[in-house]
């Protein structure tokens, strides 16, 4: 099994509907964090948290919102989805902790969403 | 301008032949570089991660960072059909929360 699932894998929607992305890790890292990847524009953050309390916006947050429903899992939800808002979306875990861990980020692999 | 410029490629090369890869970027603050890999329908992973200045060498791959014009690059020495990925290049601060990335570079090794 995956370290870090993401579902779904592949979304359709629609212009105004709301959607869930799920993220969920199984590696026991502090901090989760969400991603768009778009081509020509590479992978931009959108939200990270470092624990259950602790949300923090990122570059592209607008449209967006979080939910860190347990240490292993960190939830991304569009609340009225947009055409522009179709991309890839990557859920990524990191740990800062141990000698000389070089802050890996470990990412899910990804769940594509196309906005009608 | 954007923090890091990475060109997108495609690059497209012949099986055995050595390939560079590179990326500038503006913050000289800087201090951590890293190269990930993303296969087709597939996350990105980390391949190489370099502190501050230098070189590091692993099997094929080398990656070199010169802080002085703030320019990394990563070399595939005798490159492989399984080499063929999207290559992003990433860096952040010291005790930074975020990475910031380039756009990655399509790769295509041809048998």
């Amino acid at each position: 099994d995956a370290d870090v699932t993401q579902t779904p894998r592949n979304r359709i929607t629609k212009t105004g509907k709301r959607i869930m992305l799920e993220c969920s890790q199984t590696k026991g890292h502090d901090r989760m964090y969400w991603y768009r990847q778009d081509p020509g524009l590479g992978l931009r953050l959108i939200y990270y948290s470092f624990d259950v309390k602790d949300i923090n916006k990122g570059e592209i947050s607008d449209g967006y919102s979080v939910s860190r429903q347990a240490q292993a899992k960190f939830s991304l939800s569009l609340e009225s989805a947009i055409p522009n808002q179709t991309a890839l979306y990557f859920c990524a875990t990191r740990s800062m902790q141990g000698v000389g861990n070089t802050g890996e980020l470990f990412f899910g692999e990804g769940s594509r969403l196309t906005v009608l | 301008q954007k923090e890091v410029e990475q060109d997108p490629g495609p690059l497209s090369v012949p099986e055995g032949a050595i390939v560079s890869l590179n990326c500038t970027y503006s913050n000289s603050a800087f201090q951590y570089f890293m190269w990930y890999r993303q296969y087709s329908r597939k996350g990105p992973e980390l391949l190489m991660y370099t502190y501050s200045s230098g070189n590091k060498e692993d099997g094929r791959f080398t990656a070199q960072v010169d802080k002085s014009s703030k320019y990394i690059s990563l070399f595939i020495r005798d490159s492989q059909p399984s080499d063929s990925a999207t290559y992003l290049c990433a860096m952040s601060e010291t005790g930074a929360n975020n990475l910031f990335f380039g756009t990655g570079t399509r790769l295509t090794v041809i048998p």
